[in-house]
Order: structure tokens, then C-alpha cells, then sequence
């Protein structure tokens, strides 16, 4: 079954460090977001991404926050500047028309920002 | 108001009872429903979207009444597996756009 795959799985970086989390969507998605769920906390909406660029994004997604398309099959975030409260767990997820809208998940980046 | 709102539980539940989850929306344009199982550090699963008539998976029952901005789950002879956390989630339309979030239902099926 095809899935959502996010690399790497823990990433531990210290404060004002610029980290990059990884996103390989399903290969005839057309629809990117991304995630973060704080410990303890709901997941919330970051960004969706379409036809190579933003088509929403949230208050969270401030100019610490860019995403990027790089080649055909990868989908990035990059966080700027790392905060201690930018721990948190990081869901790239991908959705198709063609299938109901069903947004898939993929298994998270732990980001712990010491 | 939050804009999706759940008993965060905990619910402890003996194994092979019925256990009914419930969730409010404050966005009265939403028009896609859906309940999420996620386990313990892991990413969220869709159980289930959600139909204004109702629907049925097996064990699972979802209820939608617009009216009232309401959502229900309801889980039959409950088993060991179902444990983990039911994330209710609503997005305003049926398109691609962003999923909004409850905080969670957390269940324990105990044996």
C-alpha cells in the first residue's frame, strides 16, 4: 500500500539551529501539508502546498516556517532559528481527489529543540 | 470557542462493552467530517469519515447532526486493539483544504 514516508524519525538540534524535515507524499498526490502535534497537545495545521505553491497556511507559519518542492518526489519544511516551544511532533501528510480527499499521514519527525 | 471540541477522557472501558465518543463543531460552513484513531505516538489513521445520514463500519457507528454542529462515535463489543486515542476532525469543505482538529478522546479497553 503506498504511504507517506518522513525522514528522519528523530531529529535533535540545539536552539537557533535551522533543521529540515523531510516528506516523500504518494507518488500521484497532488496535495501537501504539514503537521505538528506539541506534546500532550491537538494536531495542528502548518501549510498545504498545490501546483508548487502555499495555498494556506496557519498563524503558526510564520517567516521562521518555508516549505519547498525541491524535485518531483520530496516535500520539505524548514524551520529557521529553532525555538525550545518548536518541539513537537511533525505529520506530512498528502491527499488525492481521486480518493475522497482521504488525507495520509506520515509516521511524524520527532523535533526536540534543546 | 475551540473549533472542535471533545471529552478529552480518559475513558476506561471493559473489553466487549459499547463505548459513545462525542464532539462539537463551532464552524457552521464545515462540510467534511471525520473521526482519526491515533495511537501512542504515532500518526493519525482515518477510522472513518462521517455522513449526514449516518454510517457504519463494522463495530463503528458515526452520527452527524448539522443542526446542532454534533458528531458522535459509538464502538460496539469493544476490544483490546481499540484502544488508543479518537481524534475528531472536520474540514470546511469538501475539497483538499485543511483538516481541523479536536484534542482527542483518549480510550482504555480494559480485559
Amino acid at each position: 500500500e503506498p504511504e507517506v514516508t518522513q525522514t528522519p524519525s528523530h531529529q535533535v538540534t540545539q536552539m537557533g539551529q535551522e533543521v529540515i524535515l523531510r516528506c516523500v507524499p504518494i507518488s500521484n498526490h497532488l496535495y501537501f501539508y504539514w503537521y505538528r502535534q506539541i506534546l500532550g497537545q491537538k494536531v495542528e495545521f502548518l501549510v498545504s502546498f498545490y501546483n508548487n505553491e502555499i495555498s494556506e497556511k496557519s498563524e503558526i507559519f510564520d517567516d521562521q516556517f518555508s516549505v519547498e518542492r525541491p524535485d518531483g518526489s520530496n516535500f520539505t519544511l524548514k524551520i529557521r532559528s529553532t525555538k525550545l516551544e518548536d518541539s513537537a511532533m511533525y505529520f506530512c501528510a498528502s491527499s488525492d481527489p481521486g480518493q475522497n480527499n482521504e488525507a495520509f499521514f506520515g509516521q511524524g519527525t520527532r523535533l526536540t529543540v534543546v | 470557542r475551540k473549533e472542535v471540541e471533545q471529552d478529552p477522557g480518559p475513558f476506561n472501558v471493559p473489553e466487549g462493552a459499547t463505548v459513545a465518543f462525542n464532539c462539537t463543531y463551532s464552524n457552521s460552513a464545515s462540510q467534511s467530517f471525520f473521526w482519526y484513531r491515533q495511537d501512542c505516538r504515532k500518526e493519525p489513521k482515518l477510522l472513518m469519515s462521517v455522513y449526514s445520514s449516518g454510517n457504519e463500519d463494522g463495530r463503528f457507528t458515526a452520527q452527524l447532526n448539522r443542526a446542532s454542529q454534533y458528531i458522535s462515535l459509538l464502538i460496539r463489543d469493544s476490544k483490546l486493539s481499540d484502544s488508543a486515542t479518537y481524534l475528531c476532525v472536520v474540514r470546511s469543505n469538501f475539497g483538499n483544504e485543511k483538516l481541523t482538529f479536536g484534542t482527542g478522546t483518549r480510550l482504555t479497553i480494559i480485559p
